[in-house]
């Protein structure tokens, strides 16, 4: 298996409602990333996981929430969002350092009523 | 702190014809070199990387990269491409060793019949 499984694909929420954005890899890397893409813009680093610790966050509002319940799994949490946050959320993966570069999933197009 | 400056947004190209995408980085420390082609409605896709030893990289769909550190460049080539090539191209530096990777603004390559 050599993909990142991301669900759902579309997500339309209010700015009172609580989701849960979720990806999935099993191909044993032990780094699992979520970025941040507006159209027509590069990916933007939100956090990243190292061993299922969390060792980056780019300042992200408390909005957003990530959690990494094992070292296949990684969810966004996301709770009174603005429609600012409205974007492709892109989860990736790699082994424990850099050096084969990023899987990515195909992301998950968030938008925010 | 490291930076990538992609030098075209907007690259057209007729089908079969070569083409060269440019992009230049910058950074204090040793760093790896990636290019990554996102399709509409996906997520990245690695296409090559360069890591050290041989300037010059070769990757998937028959692109390749040539890696100079005098003109701190990683600029990409085909030497014929497809209406299939069609896309958004990212070139994107990271440290050596480190997780964060900066990407550029993007080259948007559209190819036409």
């Amino acid at each position: 298996d050599t993909e990142v499984t991301q669900t759902p694909k579309h997500l339309v929420m209010g700015m009172t409602n609580k989701k849960s954005l979720k990806c999935e890899q099993h191909m044993g890397h032990r780094a699992m990333y979520w970025y941040k893409q507006k159209a027509k813009k590069p990916p933007e680093l939100m956090f990243v996981y190292s061993y299922e610790k969390l060792s980056i966050n780019e300042s992200v509002p408390s909005r957003f929430s990530p959690e990494c319940p094992n070292s296949s799994l990684l969810n966004l949490h996301l709770h009174a969002l603005q429609p600012e946050d409205s974007a492709l959320y892109l989860c990736a993966s790699s082994q424990d350092a850099q050096f084969y570069g990023y899987t990515f999933g195909s992301g998950t197009r968030l938008t925010v009523v | 702190a490291q930076s990538v400056t992609q030098l075209d947004s907007q690259v057209p190209v007729f089908e079969e014809a070569p083409v060269e995408l440019r992009c230049n980085y910058s950074s204090s420390v040793s760093v790896y070199l990636f290019w990554y082609v996102q399709y509409p409605n996906q997520g990245l896709q690695l296409l090559l990387k360069y890591l050290s030893g041989s300037t010059l990289v070769k990757g998937i769909n028959g692109f390749e990269a040539e890696f100079n550190k005098s003109q701190t460049s990683f600029h990409l080539r085909k030497p014929s491409v497809h209406i299939s090539d069609t896309a958004e191209y990212f070139c994107a530096v990271s440290e050596t060793g480190g997780f964060k990777t900066i990407f550029g603004a993007g080259t948007r390559l559209f190819v036409k019949a």
